[in-house]
């Protein structure tokens, strides 16, 4: 079945500094790529999403590029700031039909001042 | 605005009571889901329904339970026989079929705490 690999945190860094967090997937054929962010406290929110191969997801700064070649989907940010801190989650590709998506654990970012 | 609501926002309970999970939708989306997440952990599924009236367990089920009478509702109860309740827990609702862009769309979530 599709399935991720994700990096494991915490990642701590200083505000403006460059994020990666690197996922990795396994699917068949080309599935959709997410990612989620889960803000203190709240529930998951997308943050963005790809559905084809080559396609940039953006949002709020983060961009994630689908590599179809070697099946990534790493989530980056070129500054971070303090109200990025959250936990991120890479979901497990979507490859149509029925939705049951297992999440791990995801990457805490805690980024300081 | 369209949305996921759940209620309440926080719960407390002492052993041996059951408590009923409140989960709302207003996107007019087939499938809902319930997940717990523990500190540190990642999300587990509980529960999801795919259609009114229908559900099926997750990977975690046991001790609790579920209904989906309407398409809006979807509540969950956290019976006594939960060993291990005090918990997160996420409801989340998507598109289905050949409809379903495989985008879940996450309530508040509900912290239950038990005493």
């Amino acid at each position: 079945g599709n399935s991720v690999t994700q990096m494991e945190g915490p990642v701590t860094l200083s505000e403006e500094a460059f994020l990666t967090i690197n996922c990795t997937y396994t699917a068949t054929g080309y599935p959709s790529l997410f990612w989620y962010v889960q803000y203190p406290g709240e529930g998951l929110q997308l943050l963005l999403k790809a559905t084809k191969a080559d396609d940039k997801g953006s949002n709020k700064g983060f961009e994630a590029t689908y590599r179809k070649e070697t099946t990534s989907f790493h989530l980056e940010k070129g500054s971070v700031q303090v109200s990025d801190s959250a936990v991120y989650f890479c979901a497990p590709p979507f490859s149509g039909g029925y939705n049951k998506l297992i999440f791990g654990a995801g990457t805490r970012l805690a980024v300081h001042p | 605005d369209g949305g996921i609501t759940q209620s309440p926002k926080y719960l407390f309970r002492k052993e041996g009571q059951n408590v009923t999970l409140s989960c709302e939708q207003n996107l007019n989306h087939d499938a809902m889901y319930w997940y717990r997440q523990d500190p540190g952990q990642g999300l587990r599924l509980i529960y999801y329904s795919q259609i009114v009236n229908d559900f099926q367990k997750g990977d975690i089920a046991e001790g609790y339970s579920v209904s989906r009478e309407k398409k809006e509702s979807f509540p969950l109860t956290v019976t006594s026989a939960q060993k291990n309740p005090t918990a997160f827990y996420l409801c989340a609702s998507s598109t289905a079929g050949t409809k379903n862009t495989g985008e879940l769309f996450f309530g508040e979530g509900s912290r239950l705490t038990v005493l």
